[in-house]
């Protein structure tokens, strides 16, 4: 177990609507990261967060948005949601907000668009 | 344009033996590489991470190297298990921007 919880673990849903994902990171962990994990394109990296403020983007589409709160829990927003979209989301922390920073990765949500 | 391929893309072993991963990237400028490991439907758990100026890193049975001049790096697996049946990734950092190149990773399984 990483430490790093993420809600729902499955989520059917059907083209056009939206849905968030939950994550919280572990204790005392400032930084955040969302990842998508398609079978044919492996992981990619989407935005990182560190103590609230955006930190890094990747490969994140303009229908997708993500914020970390006070509490430093982050939620990622889907919307417009395409069958496409169908992947693992997982969220990692890491206790700083650089690149050699360890990062621990939760168990993901499943995300299926009908 | 910046890239990590892995290789084989799978392997198939017996319980006991060893085997290697390989890892090529084409990042620049380098900040560090990557090992995770990854069972099926889970989150990946880092194995081992390195910088430029370390060439081999061990992990219990697994021992990462890396040759920045050649931009390669390998896993080694010593003594198979078969709770070793997991995806392995190779990620890079560059230091120029902020994101982490994945690659997709060999599916390695270990057979009694």
């Amino acid at each position: 177990d990483s430490g790093v919880t993420q809600t729902p673990k499955h989520l059917i849903t059907a083209t056009g609507q939206r849905v968030t994902l939950r994550c919280s990171p572990r204790s005392g962990d400032l930084s955040v990261y969302w990842y998508q994990q398609s079978l044919d394109q492996g992981l990619q990296f989407l935005i990182q967060y560190y103590n609230g403020e955006e930190r890094a983007k990747g490969n994140i589409l303009e229908r997708f948005s993500a914020q970390q709160f006070p509490d430093l829990h982050s939620e990622l927003n889907l919307s417009s949601l395409e069958l496409g979209d169908s992947a693992l989301y997982f969220c990692a922390s890491s206790v700083g907000g650089t690149k050699v920073n360890e990062q621990f990765f939760g168990p993901g949500t499943r995300l299926t668009v009908l | 344009k910046n890239q990590v391929e892995q290789s084989p893309q799978s392997l198939i072993i017996l319980e006991g033996k060893n085997c290697t991963l390989q890892c090529n990237y084409t990042v620049s400028p380098f900040s560090n590489l990557r090992w995770y490991k990854q069972d099926t439907g889970r989150g990946p758990v880092s194995l081992t991470i390195m910088t430029f100026s370390e060439n081999t890193k061990s992990n219990g049975r697994y021992t990462a190297t890396l040759d920045a001049d050649t931009k390669q790096s390998s896993l080694h697996i010593t003594a198979s298990q078969l709770s070793d049946s997991a995806s392995y990734i190779c990620v890079v950092s560059s230091q120029a921007g902020t994101a982490l190149i994945f690659g997709k990773g060999t599916t390695l399984s270990v057979s009694s």
